[in-house]
């Protein structure tokens, strides 16, 4: 059974809607953390949460909010969306914010139209 | 601005043979080097990490090695086997510990029978 749940698997938006992306995990873990994989760029660090409480951000739009309404849970608000933001956004979490090791939901793939 | 570097982009070896790739990074505070492995269709995996206080880390096949001075590191693969093909992405993060992940490009690795 998957211990990082991300949904949905697939998101279709139109330019300039709104949508979240929910990730829940069961690895007790105190970090949770959000990265993005587009076609041409590398995997990319957005955000980092410990605790429920917002450690990093690495993501320059304000159009990105990360919502932790449980410890478990770190879902990804994306307003006013742009054809740029098409990727597939990567949950991740581990047992606590420091170099140990990152476990990857499966994956939420945005195409934005 | 590229922090981490990783070649070749693909590589095609023979079932038994070495693979090898490679990556450099810019910054000298990274302190931690994680090699990731993904399937098509799956999420990123750890596959072995290393530390800057050493220059060598096994794990079975897999085996990294780590240049300090020159900033670069590199993974092999021993007796490559069809099913390690896959696209592996190394990492970087600093000091201080935050899972702010830095990855490469990533290699795609084909492994022929």
């Amino acid at each position: 059974d998957p211990k990082i749940i991300q949904k949905p698997k697939y998101l279709v938006a139109v330019t300039g809607s709104e949508k979240i992306l929910i990730c829940e995990q069961y690895l007790g873990h105190n970090a949770m953390y959000w990265y993005r994989q587009s076609a041409k760029k590398p995997l990319e660090f957005m955000f980092s949460y410990s605790y429920q409480k917002l450690m990093d951000n690495q993501t320059a739009s304000s159009r990105f909010q990360p919502q932790s309404s449980k410890k478990n849970h770190l879902d990804l608000q994306i307003t006013a969306l742009k054809p740029d933001d098409s990727a597939t956004y990567f949950c991740a979490s581990s047992q606590e914010r420091g170099q140990n090791t990152l476990y990857f939901g499966a994956g939420t793939r945005l195409s934005v139209l | 601005q590229q922090q981490v570097r990783q070649s070749p982009q693909s590589l095609t070896v023979w079932e038994g043979e070495t693979a090898i790739l490679n990556c450099s990074y810019e910054d000298s505070t990274f302190d931690y080097f994680p090699w990731y492995h993904q399937f098509p269709g799956e999420s990123p995996a750890l596959l072995i990490a290393i530390r800057p206080v050493s220059n060598k880390k096994e794990d079975g096949r897999f085996t990294i090695f780590f240049n300090k001075r020159e900033k670069k590191f590199s993974l092999h693969i021993a007796d490559s086997q069809p099913g390690d093909s896959a696209t592996y992405f190394c990492a970087a993060s600093g000091a201080g510990g935050n899972n702010k992940l830095t990855f490469g490009q990533g290699t795609v690795l084909s492994v022929i029978p």
